[in-house]
């Protein structure tokens, strides 16, 4: 079945840092690819989505890129903030078109120190 | 904007003891789903619902029941709870399903001692 993989953490990363949280993936077809953040007491918010290889999705400053060929869609922040810190997901849709859903990785914890 | 909205947001059960969740969604969604999350494991699928009158099981349907009555309710039922069922449940919602993101509510956490 399809299945997403993530580091898990916790990343711990000083204000203004690079940021790369890899997100690999299996999955029979061409899944569409998302990440959702989640702050402390909050539900999942989508931060951005790719439905196609080479899409790069983009939102609030992360991008990540679909890469069909290493199975893979990581998360970039070129410059990362305190207000960054939470937990983020990696998921993908069932390109069947299936109602099951997302397929979700298990989070990955980021703490920013100022 | 309400989107999602759960209820209640905290609650402590006795083992056995039976409870309702209720999820309500004002975006005239489809597609209805509830997922628990546990620590290193990620949200997990409980039951789903792809339209008023329909449910189906997901990952982890044992020990819940789902009724979807009203297209914006989507109900999950613990009838005897069990501690193993101790989670932050979240319910979520979309148009339709393949390519589309999921909205999310911000979660009941229920504690089962």
């Amino acid at each position: 079945g399809d299945s997403v993989t993530q580091m898990e953490g916790p990343v711990t990363l000083s204000e203004e840092a690079f940021l790369t949280i890899n997100c690999t993936y299996t999955a029979t077809g061409y899944p569409s690819l998302f990440w959702y953040v989640q702050y402390p007491g909050e539900g999942l918010q989508l931060l951005l989505k790719a439905t196609k290889a080479d899409d790069k999705g983009s939102n609030k400053g992360f991008e990540a890129t679909y890469r069909k060929e290493t199975t893979s869609f990581h998360l970039e922040k070129g410059s990362v903030q305190v207000s960054d810190s939470a937990v983020y997901f990696c998921a993908l849709s069932d390109s069947g078109g299936g109602a099951d859903g997302l397929t979700f990785g298990k989070g990955t914890h980021l703490i920013i120190q100022p | 904007n309400a989107g999602v909205t759960q209820t209640p947001k905290f609650r402590v059960l006795k083992t056995g003891q039976s409870m309702t969740l209720l999820c309500a969604q004002d975006m005239n969604h489809e597609y209805m789903y509830w997922y628990r999350q546990d620590p290193g494991m990620g949200l997990r699928l409980i039951h789903y619902s792809v339209g008023e009158g329909t449910t189906a099981k997901g990952e982890v349907p044992d020990g819940y029941n789902v009724s979807r009555l009203k297209k914006q309710n989507f109900l999950l039922g613990l009838e005897s709870a069990a501690p193993s069922q101790t989670s932050v449940y979240f319910c979520a919602s979309s148009p339709w399903t393949g390519r589309q993101a999921l909205h999310f509510g911000n979660g009941t956490r229920l504690t089962v001692t």
